[in-house]
């Protein structure tokens, strides 16, 4: 069955510093990587996917078949970065969603 | 504005009350989906619908119902409520058959059932 793992619970890093949120995942078939993002008081929504190879708010993130992971990265981190992160893998034929446990990300002064 | 519209924002309410979390977009979506979300456990998918009048499980199904008779509705109904579905819950849709390019969130539903 498919599986989504983030680590950390909770990441703390100073701003200015890289960030790092793990995901690794398990899946039999050929693999779509999301990530979303649920800032304070807001809607959970799309930051990117592994498909679009784009960098959204300076974060990109690369899906590494071999290690099975999609670990998302910044290498300066803001304040308005603090957020919920949640990594997400594509099953079913497209019909399935299946969500990592998240990992909260808290960027201080 | 294009969004998914969920009501109530808060609700609690006692163990067997049958209640029901509506949820609407107007962006003509075809797939729509039901998740909760509890702390550890992340965002977990309760049931989806992939056009009108289909629907199927999702992973944690049990307790829950849903109907979809309208493209833009898709209802969560709980019949007989317990204290283990107290968790924020997460209405969602996309264009397409499945979930396609992106969901599009709302804003989401906190039950709380004593």
């Amino acid at each position: 069955a498919q599986r989504v793992t983030q680590p950390e619970k909770l990441l703390s890093v100073f701003k200015g510093a890289p960030v790092e949120l793990k995901c690794n995942y398990s899946y039999s078939g050929s693999p779509e990587l999301f990530w979303y993002v649920q800032y304070s008081r807001q809607r959970l929504q799309l930051l990117l996917r592994h498909i679009s190879r784009e960098s959204i708010k300076g974060f990109t993130a690369d899906l590494n078949k071999g290690e099975t992971s999609f670990h998302l990265k910044k290498p300066f981190a803001q304040e308005e970065d603090s957020a919920m992160y949640y990594c997400a893998l594509l099953t079913g034929g497209g019909n399935k969603l299946t969500f990592g446990t998240g990992t909260q990300l808290k960027v201080e002064l | 504005e294009a969004q998914v519209t969920q009501n109530p924002r808060y609700l609690i309410t006692v163990t067997g009350k049958k209640l029901t979390v509506t949820c609407s977009q107007n962006m003509n979506h075809e797939y729509m989906s039901w998740y909760r979300q509890d702390p550890g456990l992340g965002l977990r998918q309760i049931y989806y619908s992939m056009n009108v009048e289909v629907t199927d499980k999702g992973d944690v199904p049990e307790g829950y119902k849903v109907s979809r008779k309208e493209k833009r509705n898709f209802p969560l109904i709980l019949e007989s409520p317990s204290p283990n579905q107290t968790s924020l819950y997460f209405c969602a849709s996309s264009m397409g058959q499945g979930v396609g390019e992106k969901l599009f969130f709302g804003s989401g539903t906190q039950l709380s059932v004593l």
